[in-house]
């Protein structure tokens, strides 16, 4: 089946420390990967996506590679600030014929330390 | 501009009470979603509505019911809930489904805590 395994948190980091969160994915055809963040209180917001191998999202100094070869999305920030404190979700999105259906990973709770 | 909103932020509702909540975009996107949110959980889907018509239930029991008014509004209506339907109701919607991938983008969200 399609699905999506995402590194255990929380994770807790100091300010400007270096960011990874680990996803990977099982699928049966080719899709397409995300990460969508999720502040206290509120809804989903799209962070960045790749739509084929090798592809790199990026967006707000984050960034993900599409790696087909080890079916990886592993979202990557160089310096993380308290703002950034959030879960975030991979998900993937499969062509699914009548509609497209997301896939989402567990979440993982970042906590940044000033 | 992509921006999904939904009414009410909060709802609190009786057993027996009927309580509609509402989704709006104005993005020109033909799919929308309902999800239902746990806390710690991930999203869980509930319908998916493509071109108005509704194309997935996730064997959602009937106490909610969908309605896609037109192609920019959806509702959910609840009727009979129960307690442990208190959770995060998420509207979501996408430039199309089928065929073609695309992302979904979702609104703030309504907490509902039924009593």
């Amino acid at each position: 089946g399609n699905s999506v395994t995402q590194m255990e948190g929380p994770v807790t980091l100091s300010e400007e420390a270096f960011l990874t969160i680990n996803c990977t994915y099982t699928a049966t055809g080719y899709p397409s990967l995300f990460w969508y963040v999720q502040y206290p209180g509120e809804g989903l917001q799209l962070l960045l996506k790749a739509t084929k191998a090798d592809d790199k999202g990026s967006n707000k100094g984050f960034e993900a590679t599409y790696r087909k070869e080890t079916t990886s999305f592993h979202l990557e920030k160089g310096s993380v600030q308290v703002s950034d404190s959030a879960v975030y979700f991979c998900a993937l999105l499969l062509y699914g014929g009548a509609t497209n259906k997301l896939i989402f990973g567990t979440g993982t709770l970042l906590a940044v330390q000033p | 501009d992509t921006e999904v909103t939904q009414t009410p932020k909060h709802l609190v509702m009786g057993m027996t009470n009927k309580k509609s909540l509402k989704c709006e975009q104005h993005m020109g996107h033909r799919a929308m979603y309902w999800y239902k949110q746990k806390a710690k959980k991930p999203p869980e889907l509930m319908f998916v509505y493509s071109y108005e018509k509704l194309s997935i239930n996730e064997s959602v029991p009937s106490r909610f019911s969908p309605e896609c008014p037109n192609s920019s509004l959806l509702n959910l209506h609840l009727h009979a809930l129960q307690p442990e339907d208190s959770a995060l109701y998420l509207c979501a919607s996408s430039q199309g489904s089928g065929q073609v991938v695309h992302e979904q983008y979702f609104g703030p969200g309504t907490r509902l805590t039924v009593t």
